[in-house]
């Protein structure tokens, strides 16, 4: 898997936006770009992936740079249940995932 | 609530003992996932299987197996532990066709 790189740490106001960054300037054209996060005392829980093009669900956004190079997982309101280890993770046809350290979200009431 | 479940929650033993966690994954998924999350390591792929056999490994020790069973449920054994294998172990399912893995709670290790 081709590496990511994520701020340690960001914090953000309960019921703002929330923009997590992700750089992967190795990425390969048949890599995609997926976003899990781990709440405390949890399993890792996927959050949205995609390709190229901006992808929406009912949890979050994933706004994907034109070269692919970076990526934003974009929570629209968060709240305080956001707060997580949120991972950002390249795969192609490798089955595993591959995790690194991660962005720790504190959501400030 | 994911649908993969984890047995047991928590596991407390002593150095040299051996143990064996339990997952069955979500109805449907045939293929099951391993990690190992420990405090300096983060979360690390440890092996997959795919309806009963193995398709990947990642780092697992040789002291530590794994097996799919006919009805798709998996044992991670660990033996000859160490202070260091104390972490938590994550399984994963996949359903057929999609790249999403659904995680379980977690089994906690802890060796004395």
């Amino acid at each position: 898997d081709a590496k990511t790189t994520q701020p340690n740490s960001m914090e953000s106001n309960e019921e703002e936006p929330v923009h997590l960054p992700c750089n992967h300037s190795t990425i390969s054209g048949t890599d995609y770009i997926h976003w899990y996060r781990q709440l405390p005392s949890q399993g890792p829980e996927y959050v949205i992936h995609g390709l190229t093009s901006n992808v929406n669900n009912r949890m979050a956004s994933l706004a994907i740079a034109e070269d692919r190079k970076s990526s934003t997982l974009i929570l629209h309101r968060a709240t305080l249940r956001d707060a997580a280890v949120y991972y950002c993770i390249l795969r192609d046809s490798d089955d595993k995932i591959i995790f690194g350290k991660g962005t720790r979200l504190h959501i400030l009431p | 609530d994911s649908g993969v479940t984890q047995t047991p929650k928590h596991l407390i033993t002593a150095t040299g003992q051996r143990v064996t966690l339990r997952c069955s994954p979500r109805s449907g998924d045939l293929s099951v996932y391993w990690y190992q999350q420990s405090l300096d390591q983060g979360l690390q792929f440890l092996i997959q299987y795919y309806n009963g056999e193995e398709r990947a490994k990642g780092n697992i020790l040789e002291r530590f197996s794994a097996q799919q069973f006919p009805d798709l449920h998996s044992e991670l054994n660990l033996s000859s532990l160490e202070l260091g294998d104390s972490a938590l172990y994550f399984c994963a399912s996949r359903p057929p066709l999609t790249d999403t893995q659904y995680f379980g709670p977690g089994t906690r290790l802890t060796v004395l």
